[in-house]
């Protein structure tokens, strides 16, 4: 069992669907975080959950919308999407909030979104 | 502000031979940490190396290393006794220690090696 899984690994969707984007970490970890990877582009941050509480929104549009109901799982719910949203979304733990240089970010596999 | 640049979209490399991938960086921070993760085709970033700004010796893990140059702002990644298993995209990241940056490990745009048998 890895120590991040996410699901799906693929998903298309149309502009008005709602979807929703399924992160689970087996690590004991205390801090989750959605990354976004688009082609040709570094990895940007989205959002950071610290036991369970919202402690970063790097500027993210109000279309995806996070969820940390425990320290194990994360949700990034979609709604009304644009097709430049299409990217590789990563999932990563760590075992705390970020504030040792040194924290090591764990990362699942993320999953292949395409908006039509 | 904290930014990584990695100057190679693409490399090649001879299978058993050892390459270097670059990385330059910049920040304001007096401490510093800075990382390589490797992204298969499957899509998860592997985690491989650290380095701390202020260690005093260069990191090594199994085959990898980092050629860690503080005044030149460089962090370079060798990976000796390349195998085919190597082939993945190659990101340099950076996360600093004050309050704005703490949270935000910083990637650069990533290396592509491709191991040639």
């Amino acid at each position: 069992e890895t120590g991040v899984t996410q699901t799906p690994r693929h998903l298309v969707m149309g502009m008005t669907n709602k979807k929703s984007l399924k992160c689970e970490q087996h690590l004991g970890h205390n801090a989750m975080y959605w990354y976004k990877q688009s082609a040709k582009k570094p990895l940007e941050l989205m959002f950071v959950y610290s036991l369970e509480e919202r402690v970063e929104n790097n500027s993210v549009p109000s279309r995806f919308s996070p969820e940390c109901p425990n320290s194990s799982h994360l949700f990034l719910h979609l709604h009304t999407l644009q097709p430049e949203d299409s990217a590789l979304y990563l999932c990563a733990s760590s075992q705390d909030a970020p504030q040792a240089p040194n924290e090591k970010l764990f990362f699942g596999s993320g999953t292949q979104l395409s908006v039509l | 502000a904290q930014k990584i640049t990695q100057t190679q979209p693409g490399m090649f490399v001879q299978e058993k031979e050892a390459v270097t991938l670059d990385c330059t960086y910049d920040t304001s921070d007096p401490s510093y940490g800075l990382f390589w993760y490797k992204q298969p085709s499957s899509g998860e970033m592997i985690f491989l190396i650290y380095q701390g700004s202020y260690d005093q010796q260069n990191a090594t893990e199994g085959r990898y290393s980092l050629n860690f140059q503080k005044a030149r702002k460089s962090a370079n990644l060798v990976i000796s006794a390349s195998q085919l298993g190597d082939s993945a995209m190659y990101f340099c990241a950076m996360r600093g220690i004050s309050s704005g940056s703490a949270r935000q490990l910083t990637f650069g745009s990533g290396t592509q090696l491709t191991v040639l048998p």
